[in-house]
């Protein structure tokens, strides 16, 4: 089992639609959960980042955490094509400590 | 805040020679910077983590005589892919954090290394 798991991709939808991004995590323990967006050829951007249980909202985005199901999710509200790339799920046990990244899901928004 | 840099954007160098890339934190200090490599299509494979004033801590797998990593100070690391070969070819992207409770990663812009 990955440490770090994301449903595979590539995810679809049209423009303006909701997308939903799932990641679920084997470590009962870890503290600290981050979505990063890559576009091809380039590094990976932070979008958000959550600790505690429930949602999170930045704009159009919202993580969710479920610490107990060992699951969080990010979703897009308003899908636009510019939000077409891979989105990585990131998780950390404690604070100092390294990133464990997900393969990533490829989402496309399709005008 | 929390800028990376990472230099070269982008290095061809031929077979069997060395290639040094940069990683500065420009507005912070990190004590901890993470090497990360990156093959296309796939996910973001950790190689090293660079502690400031000590040895580095590699991966399993990454062999630490052919990237050698120095943290020299609290704003920059070096990697060097040593005796380069073609299958080095890769996107070699560095990051960095804040140290503060829950903060994320800041990733450089990444270096596309070809080897010939």
């Amino acid at each position: 089992q990955k440490e770090v798991e994301q449903n595979s991709g590539p995810l679809s939808v049209p423009e303006g639609a909701i997308a939903s991004l799932n990641c679920t995590y084997s470590d009962r323990g870890s503290q600290s959960f981050f979505w990063y967006r890559q576009y091809s050829g380039k590094s990976p951007e932070l979008i958000m980042f959550i600790y505690s249980n429930g949602d999170k909202e930045d704009g159009r985005f919202t993580a969710q955490l479920n610490k107990a199901s060992q699951y969080v999710s990010l979703l897009i509200r308003d899908s636009q094509p510019s939000d077409s790339a891979t989105y990585l799920c990131a998780v950390r046990l404690t604070n100092a400590g390294k990133s464990t990244f997900g393969d990533g899901t490829t989402l496309t928004v399709k005008p | 805040g929390a800028v990376v840099s990472q230099h070269p954007s982008w290095v061809i160098c031929k077979s069997g020679t060395s290639v040094k890339i940069e990683c500065r934190s420009l507005d912070f200090q990190a004590t901890t910077m993470f090497w990360y490599r990156q093959f296309p299509k796939q996910s973001l494979m950790l190689m090293a983590t660079s502690n400031e004033g000590s040895k580095a801590t590699y991966e399993q797998g990454v062999e630490k005589d052919k990237f050698l990593i120095n943290h020299a100070s609290l704003t920059l690391s070096t990697l060097t892919v040593t005796s380069a070969h073609p299958e080095d070819s890769s996107f070699y992207i560095c990051s960095a954090r804040v140290e503060a409770v829950n903060s994320p990663l800041h990733f450089g812009n990444g270096t596309r290394l070809t080897v010939t």
